[in-house]
């Protein structure tokens, strides 16, 4: 199976602050990867799809990138909105594979 | 508009079987597969195998095989997933997922909550 390595588990910005989650995946998966925000009591969100592409509806200050097997997720300004718990999946080979969640708080 | 309803939060002994359902709307039930998916302990989510209602074939994560099994019911545009044996283990929030016409797990339900307890 491809491991989805999260990091931080959990972390504390201020409103205003450049935000990055990443997740090292333990096999090749080309861009196959969705982040997904998750609110409290709600299902999941998908933020960005294939790694870089912004979801619709989904605000400019979230983007995805990639540097080979790392991926990262990246909140130019912290809102306070942004508040949540994210998750990444790989989609490149079954069984799928998420992240283990960063928990972001507003400091 | 795209709609997944799943049924409501169920308390079930050890030792039990929980069956939870997913009902599609808004587009036509056959053309896409559904996914379900395991979250514990509030934050790490697990991938526990899909279902295509047009064929009924299913593909399982190995992990859950011998725990979990999907069906749809055509008629009603219904998934379903039988959890068995189930421990305190299983104790989580079970969610189903469509994929979008482009993009994988666009849509989700709003979560089973299933709480094992003698």
């Amino acid at each position: 199976d491809i491991q989805m390595t999260q990091s931080p588990s959990s972390m504390s910005a201020s409103l205003g602050d450049r935000v990055t989650i990443t997740c090292q995946a333990s096999q090749d998966i080309g861009n196959n990867l969705i982040w997904f925000q998750q609110k409290p009591g709600k299902s999941p969100r998908p933020m960005i799809y294939y790694a870089t592409n912004l979801a619709n509806g989904v605000p400019s200050r979230f983007s995805g990138s990639r540097s080979g097997s790392d991926y990262s997720l990246t909140i130019s300004s912290l809102e306070s909105e942004d508040m949540a718990d994210y998750h990444c999946l790989q989609y490149k080979q079954y069984p799928l594979t998420f992240g283990s969640g960063t928990k972001l708080e507003i400091k | 508009q795209v709609k997944l309803l799943q049924s409501g939060a169920a308390l079930v002994k050890p030792g039990d079987s929980v069956k939870m359902s997913c009902k599609a709307s808004g587009y036509t039930f056959t053309d896409y597969i559904i996914h379900w998916v395991k979250q514990s302990h509030g934050k790490s989510l697990e991938w526990i195998g899909y279902i295509n209602p047009y064929s009924g074939g299913t593909n399982y994560n190995e992990k859950f095989k011998s725990k979990a099994t999907l069906t749809v019911d055509k008629s009603s545009s219904t998934a379903y997933m039988e959890f068995s044996r189930l421990t305190s283990e299983d104790s989580a929030i079970y969610y189903c997922a469509r994929d979008g016409t482009y993009n994988w797990f666009a849509y989700w339900g709003q979560g089973t909550l299933v709480t094992v307890s003698s």
